[in-house]
């Protein structure tokens, strides 16, 4: 258990719809990052927040945008949708500024889109 | 560019014996390397890591190896026990970008009973 909690567990969404996934910890880490995992593939990272701001991006479009709140809980949200953005997307929570901190994920969200 | 690449997609092993995971990278910026593992329907779990300044790390039955001149790292698990069986994901991390874990593409482990 690493006290970090993803919802929804699954979606299914169409083709040109927008999706938002939501992230929360227990542990009051003030950094999180979202990550998507394609079938077959490590995790790839999308993007990071600290203290409510994005604080690095990979190589993903804008398209893919997020928030972080004061409770540090976030969200990803992805608009026009598709095909290829099913995939498993993780996010992450951490103590940030420190090189080498542990990451905790959570489960994921699998996201499907048809 | 995968900048981290694990080159073996699969490994099996007999329980107790040693497990090797092997893990390549190109960029020469990376700082910290770690070792995630992940049972299906679960998110990775960190496992053991390491600084680039150091050649070693233990933790238990998990060694983690880093050959800074061949670009190439290696996770021993010792003995290996049928719990072990997952997806093991090394990655990397560069002091510039602390956040940015960049991952290789996984090996599965079985250890058979």
């Amino acid at each position: 258990e690493t006290g970090v909690t993803q919802s929804p567990t699954h979606l299914i969404k169409t083709r040109g719809q927008q999706v938002t996934l939501r992230c929360s910890s227990q542990s009051g880490h003030n950094t999180v990052s979202w990550y998507q995992q394609a079938l077959g593939q490590g995790p790839q990272f999308i993007f990071q927040y600290y203290r409510e701001e994005e604080n690095g991006r990979g190589n993903f479009p804008p398209r893919f945008s997020g928030l972080q709140f004061p409770n540090y809980s976030s969200e990803l949200n992805v608009n026009a949708l598709e095909l290829d953005d099913s995939a498993l997307y993780l996010c992450a929570t951490y103590w940030g500024g420190s090189i080498g901190n542990e990451q905790f994920f959570g489960p994921g969200t699998r996201l499907t889109v048809l | 560019d995968q900048q981290v690449k694990q080159n073996s997609p699969s490994l099996s092993v007999q329980e107790g014996r040693i497990s090797i995971l092997n893990c390549d990278y190109t960029n020469s910026m990376f700082d910290y390397f770690l070792w995630y593992k992940k049972y299906p329907a679960e998110g990775p779990t960190f496992l053991i890591s390491i600084s680039s300044i150091k050649d070693k790390n233990e933790d238990g039955r998990f060694t983690v190896f880093l050959n800074k001149s061949a670009k190439h790292l290696s996770l021993h698990i010792v003995p290996s026990q049928p719990g072990d069986s997952a997806v093991y994901f090394c990655a990397a991390v560069s002091s510039g970008n602390t956040g940015k874990l960049i991952f290789g593409q996984g090996t599965t482990l079985q250890v058979k009973p």
